[in-house]
């Protein structure tokens, strides 16, 4: 159990074009799902934290109105890289948590990477 | 926030050697402590977790082992084979839900 899936795995787009990424949870409602951004051989940056039926919560430092997060169920989130330049390119990870899972773990979907040119 | 750091960055070892990678975190309020592995190219796979009443916790042979008072806590991957080589990510996480990860630390088996 707990499937996190995104779609899709990989996308190569032209810079000034609009990419949107899906996540979702193929067995469980997630209330909570996360997006995270991951450069070559570093760490997952959080990005924002969405919410079911609410607007996402950014981290400092990352343009809401550049990664636009829909969550409109509660087995759906999206991000969408709007008007993508070379910069953007990266992996993009989403989590996601079930409602009463244990300890509240998160469980990763297997990513998307984002190549602008 | 939660500063997590691990070490070390890279790590190779022998088949058949054990391997430990060590994090440290700032925040005593930190109570769930996971451990993911990500290979090339996907996402993180949570291997283990340990809570903070917990001291211990072994699954074959991987084991993470948590000390609250200095707070730290430690991967530890015993009899390792070639495909434990991956970048493996420590994670501490208070109540709220927000995980702060470590820096990775990529493990090579040599055969």
């Amino acid at each position: 159990g707990a499937v996190v899936s995104q779609h899709p795995s990989w996308v190569i787009c032209k810079s000034g074009t609009s990419v949107k990424i899906e996540c979702r949870s193929l067995d469980f409602q997630a209330t909570t799902m996360f997006w995270y951004r991951q450069f070559p051989k570093q760490s997952l940056m959080l990005m924002a934290t969405s919410n079911e039926g609410s607007k996402a919560t950014y981290e400092q430092g990352v343009e809401k109105d550049k990664f636009l997060i829909n969550h409109a169920s509660l087995t759906l989130s999206t991000l969408t890289v709007t008007s993508a330049h070379p910069e953007d390119s990266s992996f993009y990870i989403c989590s996601a948590t079930p409602p009463s899972g244990r300890y509240n773990e998160q469980f990763f979907g297997p990513g998307t990477r984002l190549t602008v040119l | 926030g939660e500063n997590v750091e691990q070490h070390p960055s890279t790590l190779s070892v022998q088949e058949g050697d054990s391997a430990v990678i060590k994090c440290t975190y700032s925040d005593s309020a930190s109570n769930y402590f996971p451990w993911y592995k990500q290979e090339l190219g996907k996402g993180p796979q949570l291997i283990i977790d340990i809570r903070s009443n917990v001291g211990e916790k072994k699954d074959q042979r991987i084991a993470v082992t948590l000390n609250k008072t200095a707070k730290h806590f430690s991967l530890h991957i015993t009899e390792t084979q070639p495909e434990d080589s991956a970048v493996y990510f420590c994670a501490a996480r208070r109540t709220g839900n927000q995980f702060y990860f470590g820096t990775g630390t990529s493990l090579t088996v040599i055969p």
